[in-house]
């Protein structure tokens, strides 16, 4: 099946300091990538989407210049959290999606990144 | 814009029984699929059953079975046989499939299923 790995899978960092989440496609070129956060005990919220070789869309709400997400090639996306505060600390999913036709546009996700803002 | 309701925010079985989670959404759009996503502890979601709304027959996959009512907007999952693997968070989620670029997941809130012993 296809596989999405995420790194890392912990991260502590200090307020102000940026840090980078990186997601991969493993055994398929993932056209999409879908990037979301999980607070504790609740739904995931999804903050962008981003497509390979252009900008991302951002989700209302979601500031750009804060969440950074980058696209460059099939088989990764990263997500760098600039000038991260506490209320930054959170569960950062993200997602992967082949292109295709039909039905074949699911998505897979990878394990997650928690961050922790100290 | 649609929307994914689950009600029951917890609820629990006893092992071998069978439990029904409960999930409604808000659409205006007659194409689109349906998911029941799993959450276990270890965070990493995983599919449990996919739903095509122009399918009149409702999915199955082993002991999992939905009940997908597409004029009431309802999309229930059936767990038959409950094992205690089955302990998770459950997520119901709506992906529209009217415009290619635009088939962004919508979560509900999720359902937490114990499995008693």
């Amino acid at each position: 099946g296809a596989v999405v790995s995420q790194h890392p899978s912990w991260v502590i960092c200090k307020s102000g300091t940026s840090v980078k989440i990186e997601c991969r496609s493993l055994d398929f070129q993932a056209t999409t990538m879908f990037w979301y956060r999980q607070f504790p005990k609740q739904s995931l919220m999804l903050m962008a989407t981003s497509n390979e070789g252009s900008k991302a869309t951002y989700e209302q709400g979601v500031e750009k210049d804060k969440f950074l997400i980058n696209h460059a090639s099939l088989t990764l996306s990263t997500l760098t959290v600039t000038s991260a505060h506490p209320e930054d600390s959170s569960f950062y999913i993200c997602s992967a999606r082949a292109g295709g036709s039909g039905s074949s546009y699911e998505q897979y996700f990878g394990p997650g990144t928690r961050l922790t803002v100290t | 814009a649609q929307t994914v309701t689950q009600s029951q925010p917890e609820m629990s079985v006893q092992e071998a029984e069978t439990v029904t989670l409960s999930c409604t959404y808000d659409t205006s759009e007659s194409d689109y699929y349906l998911f029941w996503y799993k959450q276990p502890p270890s965070r990493q979601m995983i599919l449990v059953i996919r739903q095509e709304a122009y399918k009149q027959q409702n999915a199955t996959e082993n002991r999992f079975s939905v009940n997908f009512q597409k004029a009431a907007k309802s999309f229930s999952l059936k767990i038959s046989d409950s094992q205690l693997g089955d302990a998770a968070m459950y997520f119901c989620a709506y992906r529209s499939d009217l415009i290619q670029g635009a088939q962004k997941l919508v979560f509900g809130q999720g359902t937490r299923l114990t499995i008693n012993p």
